[in-house]
């Protein structure tokens, strides 16, 4: 089984509707994040976590909602789809080490 | 202006050629600095770190950071197909955050 797993990994929904992305890790890692890639841009931050009671916002934060349901589980969710969320979307976990990120294999989310 | 600069490419080479991408940063506060690659439906794997300024060596990789001008490359020698791939810089903002900042990535095509 893969470190951190990202479930569904592709999803097409329709603009309006609430959609729930869910990862989880078996790093033993404190901390969570979320990030989403445009082409061109690179990986932008949306959330992170530091423990169950911990929730923090990233750079892109709205629109998006987050839950950190166990130290293992981290979830994202988008209220009210709308097109410009469609993108690709990594949840990633650290060791609080400068080099210790683990990626998850990404959710392709398309909103019509 | 982005935190982080980073030429989104294409950049396209002929096998065995010498590799050189680059980056750019604006704050001081970055201190870990990382290059991830990734393949096309993949999540972002961690290819080399560094903390200092200076070079390091892996194989055929070589991180250089050179703090003073805030300007950090990566250089791949005798180049493969396989190391076809986007690749990002990124960096650690060591504040309470300790957040991963990434630059847009440079897509990467080694011919045979």
């Amino acid at each position: 089984d893969a470190d951190v797993t990202q479930t569904p990994r592709n999803r097409i929904t329709k603009t309006g509707k609430r959609i729930m992305l869910e990862c989880s890790q078996t790093k033993g890692h404190d901390r969570m994040y979320w990030y989403r890639q445009d082409p061109g841009l690179g990986l932008r931050l949306i959330y992170y976590s530091f423990d169950v009671k911990d929730i923090n916002k990233g750079e892109i934060s709205d629109g998006y909602s987050v839950s950190r349901q166990a130290q293992a589980k981290f979830s994202l969710s988008l209220e009210s789809a709308i097109p410009n969320q469609t993108a690709l979307y990594f949840c990633a976990t650290s060791d609080g080490q400068g080099y210790g990120y683990t990626f998850g294999s990404g959710t392709r989310l398309t909103v019509v | 202006q982005k935190e982080v600069e980073q030429d989104p490419g294409p950049l396209s080479v002929p096998e065995g050629a010498i590799v050189s991408l680059n980056c750019t940063y604006s704050n001081s506060a970055f201190q870990y600095f990382m290059w991830y690659r990734q393949y096309s439906r993949k999540g972002p794997e961690l290819l080399m770190y560094t903390y200092s300024s200076g070079n390091k060596e892996d194989g055929r990789f070589t991180a250089q950071v050179d703090k003073s001008s805030k300007y950090i490359s990566l250089f791949i020698r005798d180049s493969q197909p396989s190391d076809s791939a986007t690749y990002l810089c990124a960096m650690i903002l060591m504040d309470s955050s300790y957040k991963l900042i990434f630059g847009s990535g440079t897509r990467l095509l080694v011919r045979p």
